[in-house]
């Protein structure tokens, strides 16, 4: 009940597609979803939240789609450039302040 | 500013031997924590720290153990070094739990043979 499932493992697109990253939860005491962009050998940093009470939220070309009555909530990227491709791990967190990690999505963005 | 800094980048165990992995923070953050990451995986969570002389175990802190004299340091212990640790581990923090953002450093990967 404290996963978070996340697909596809992997992904490519060319520049300019909209690429969409999927996870989904059981825990419904979740109720901050947040997403961590990974370049390599750096550590995961924070891209964008969303609380619950909310059904999307947009920052720059990245906006989340958030659906409370399925628990799934997913990442899109808008005019995808090629210095988006990194890993992106999808979280969720309960009031305790961890975070529980998805398995991660390697993004390839194509010239 | 140098946020969170660990030591040593990469590191060569042989099985049965120890180590710390070092961690340390310069934003007088309280909340520090341990993850793993491997392949298709993500990140686990191995131990956390809400504040100075508090620790908990979190997902998968078998082969573990930390302390937190002061809100600068984190170390991770592994005693008896396996294969199965063989990852990349990251540390990081935040002021006040997840909804404040977490802070990683950049990392040390080590290997078990």
């Amino acid at each position: 009940q404290q996963q978070v499932k996340q697909s596809p493992q992997s992904l490519i697109v060319q520049k300019g597609g909209i690429p969409i990253i999927n996870c989904a939860y059981e825990n419904t005491a979740f109720d901050y979803f947040p997403w961590y962009q990974q370049f390599p050998g750096k550590g995961p940093a924070l891209l964008i939240a969303i609380r619950p009470d909310v059904s999307e939220k947009k920052e720059g070309r990245f906006t989340i789609s958030f659906n409370k009555s399925a628990k799934q909530f997913s990442l899109h990227i808008m005019d995808s450039q090629p210095g988006d491709s990194a890993t992106y791990f999808c979280a969720a967190s309960a009031d305790t302040g961890k975070l529980i990690f998805g398995q991660g999505t390697t993004l390839q963005v194509k010239p | 500013n140098a946020g969170v800094t660990q030591t040593p980048k990469f590191r060569i165990l042989k099985i049965g031997q120890s180590m710390t992995l070092q961690c340390t923070q310069d934003m007088n953050h309280n909340y520090m924590y341990w993850y793993r990451q491997d392949p298709g995986m993500g990140l686990k969570l191995i131990y956390y720290s809400v504040g100075a002389g508090i620790t908990d175990k979190g997902e998968v802190p078998n082969g573990y153990n930390v302390s937190r004299s002061t809100t600068e340091d984190f170390p991770l212990r592994l005693e008896l070094a396996a294969p199965s640790q063989t990852s990349v581990y990251f540390c990081a923090n935040s002021r006040q739990g997840a909804l404040y953002g977490y802070t990683f450093g950049s990392g040390t990967r080590l290997t078990v043979v």
